[in-house]
């Protein structure tokens, strides 16, 4: 079946703006998780999803990151007012339930200029 | 932060050669997890080995913990130039989250 999906694959923003993040998870995984992964680093966990709601936001930087999650579904994660920091590519993975293994979208990579 | 350590960070072999790969944590763990990456995109889950197992194996792969040490090995067996990817190791303690190490660099030479 059809994996995890991520848009968009490359954004190129200027410092100020806003951005979306899209992730279509796998149909029936009622967890969603958000990552950031930094250039040559590991992932930094962002945000986790249990059906619509997020239980653990303890990942998300500052108050301009900001996720939601809608019909046990789609997830949008949102960056306000880009920083050059925030350039990376930011993962989005699902899974049957906050216990099982997680499968990962391909990222969206994130350029702010 | 990151809770993991993996050592090496870089490792470089011939084909056909084994490859391991070590990962630290520092606090207790429901299971720990071993991830592929490839060109810095996309993860691919390995395997899961959970807290009450000391080892598993899937095809080439073989994986050990070790909770008195808070240490976990992979072994990557006959390698291959297509194992050539970033290899993380991720915990997952009593919370929801999955924390990943710093990832070992793989390079598998013909």
């Amino acid at each position: 079946g059809a994996g995890v999906s991520q848009s968009p694959s490359n954004k190129v923003t200027e410092k100020g703006k806003d951005v979306e993040l899209r992730c279509d998870p796998i149909s029936g995984h009622t967890a969603l998780y958000w990552y950031r992964q930094r250039l040559g680093q590991g992932l930094e966990f962002l945000i986790y999803f249990q059906g619509n709601s997020a239980p653990d936001k303890s990942g998300l930087p500052s108050d301009r990151f900001s996720a939601e999650r809608t019909g046990e579904s789609v997830s949008t994660l949102t960056i306000q007012r880009t920083q050059q920091e925030d350039s990376a590519v930011y993962l989005c993975a699902s899974s049957l339930d906050r216990t099982n293994e997680q499968y990962f979208g391909p990222g969206t990579r994130l350029t702010v200029t | 932060s990151q809770q993991g350590e993996e050592d090496p960070q870089a490792l470089s072999i011939q084909e056909g050669e084994n490859a391991t790969m070590n990962c630290s944590y520092k606090t207790s763990i429901n299971n720990l997890q071993w991830y592929r990456q490839n060109s810095g995109r996309g993860l691919v889950h390995l395997i899961l080995i959970r807290s009450n197992e000391r080892e598993k194996h899937s095809g080439r792969l073989r994986v050990t913990l070790d909770t008195s040490k808070k240490s976990s090995s992979l072994l990557i067996t006959a390698s291959r130039a297509a194992d050539t990817a970033s290899y993380f190791c991720a915990t997952r303690g009593g919370g929801n989250k999955l924390t990943f190490g710093t990832g070992t660099q793989l390079k598998v030479e013909l």
